[in-house]
């Protein structure tokens, strides 16, 4: 595998369900985000991980909980969510240093809420 | 506060002609990094350009060019010669620097170029 991979590609799921999305990044990075895009809005950054610390959370609500195990690694656990949900999730990585390095993104898991 | 502003929503042109897609940021900071992404129906974003704020040169990359100017708070990108493949939704993007840490980016509502054959 090479860059940054997710998993799963498309996902259903009822309001009342749990389940998570993965995010693996192959490219020795340090640094992963989580973004949301829907059809209404511009790409939104939800959080940012550095050394797997979270150091953004941008005004998520709880039902989303992020996870980020080591620098590798970012899940994304959702639990009781709404229809207005339904987006496509983008994973990023980047490199941390002192300048803002270029984010590399990953598919993509296009998620319906119903 | 950032923002990005892409003007034009989605644009149309025939297979060979040149576009230009435009991109105005508002920052209140000195530093700070601009970026074009390129999202074809798949979903991936894919990098294009990264250019900072010190840096104003223009760039040109094959068929892609850019041009950065401060003075308008613009970061224009033009495709030389459309072809088909370059049909996608393109975004432009800024970050201000955070020292020793990570900043997200925040996006314009993107172009949706149209390459006709």
């Amino acid at each position: 595998e090479t860059g940054v991979t997710q998993t799963p590609r498309h996902l259903v799921m009822g309001m009342t369900n749990k389940k998570s999305l993965k995010c693996e990044q192959h490219l020795g990075h340090n640094a992963m985000y989580w973004y949301k895009q829907s059809a209404k809005k511009p790409l939104e950054l939800m959080f940012v991980y550095n050394f797997k610390e979270q150091t953004e959370n941008n005004s998520v609500p709880s039902r989303f909980s992020p996870e980020c195990p080591n620098s590798s690694h970012l899940f994304l656990h959702l639990h009781t969510l709404q229809p207005e949900d339904s987006a496509l999730y983008l994973c990023a990585s980047s490199q941390l240093s002192g300048f803002q390095e270029t984010q590399y993104f990953g598919p993509g898991t296009r998620l319906l809420v119903l | 506060a950032q923002k990005v502003t892409q003007a034009q929503t989605e644009i149309s042109v025939v297979e060979k002609e040149d576009v230009t897609l435009d991109c105005v940021y508002e920052t209140r900071d000195t530093t700070y990094y601009l970026f074009w992404y390129k999202q074809p129906p798949s979903g991936e974003l894919v990098f294009l350009i990264r250019r900072n704020s010190f840096d104003e040169q223009n760039e040109i990359s094959g068929r892609y060019s850019w041009n950065f100017q401060k003075s308008t708070s613009s970061f224009n990108f033009t495709i030389t010669a459309s072809q088909v493949v370059d049909s996608a939704v393109y975004f432009c993007a800024l970050s201000e620097l955070v020292r020793g840490g990570a900043d997200g980016l925040t996006f314009g509502k993107g172009t949706h170029l149209i390459i006709q054959p």
